[in-house]
């Protein structure tokens, strides 16, 4: 079964900060997705990484997967209380295997 | 807007009761995933169908639950006999068959509680 771990489960800061969430897992995935979910709501994709190493932005949000397609990261510059919520990686391309989440909060 | 449609979006049912939960994909969409997610956790797969097809449902309990998805009409998870345990948020994504099927779009979810 493969697993994956995201890091820190819980993340608290101040408007402006930057802050780096992590996805990890022993297993390899062909593809890795960010999702960010809102209370009462299901998920939205944020990115789909395919390629080992690659790296795509949006806006302030910068995803990393890492070179042996065994983890992701996600940094976000400058943050924003609009960051706040709860986001999540996915791997597998048919049967998503989800990461527990990292509850982001900003603080003005 | 036509996302994945799910309804109803909370549902409450009392135990031994049934609950049917049903879910609209995308337009042009004829693949459908349920996912169960528990509160403070991840989302865990339950099932993947295409019209008239289960393909994987090593995600499904073993009893009580079933799902389907027919050739007309949404698709649907049935859990019956319901427990206080199958308390949770219950969402639907949607692929299309062609261009990239790792893209799945989510519903709002169904948010039931068994009493």
């Amino acid at each position: 079964t493969q697993l994956l771990e995201q890091s820190p489960q819980f993340l608290s800061i101040q408007e402006g900060e930057n802050l780096t969430v992590y996805c990890n897992s022993s297993s390899v995935f062909s593809s890795l997705q960010w999702y960010r979910q809102e209370p009462g709501e299901g998920p939205v994709l944020l990115v789909t990484v395919v390629t080992g190493g690659e790296v795509k932005k949006l806006k302030r949000l910068t995803f990393q997967f890492g070179d042996a397609r065994k983890d992701s990261s996600l940094h976000i510059t400058a943050a924003q209380p609009g960051d706040t919520g709860l986001y999540l990686c996915a791997g597998d391309p048919q049967k998503l295997v989800f990461g527990q989440g990292t509850r982001l909060t900003i603080n003005p | 807007n036509a996302g994945v449609m799910q309804n109803p979006r909370h549902l409450v049912r009392r135990r031994g009761q049934e609950a049917r939960l049903r879910c609209s994909p995308m337009k042009g969409h004829s693949h459908v995933y349920w996912y169960r997610q528990l509160p403070e956790e991840g989302l865990k797969f339950m099932v993947y169908l295409q019209k008239e097809n289960i393909i994987d449902e090593s995600g499904m309990p073993k009893e009580r639950f079933s799902a389907e998805f027919p050739k007309e009409g949404p698709s649907i998870l049935r859990i019956q006999q319901v427990v206080r345990g199958d308390s949770a948020a219950y969402f639907c994504a949607s692929s299309t068959e062609l261009g990239r099927p790792d893209t799945q779009y989510f519903g709002p979810g169904t948010r039931l509680t068994v009493l």
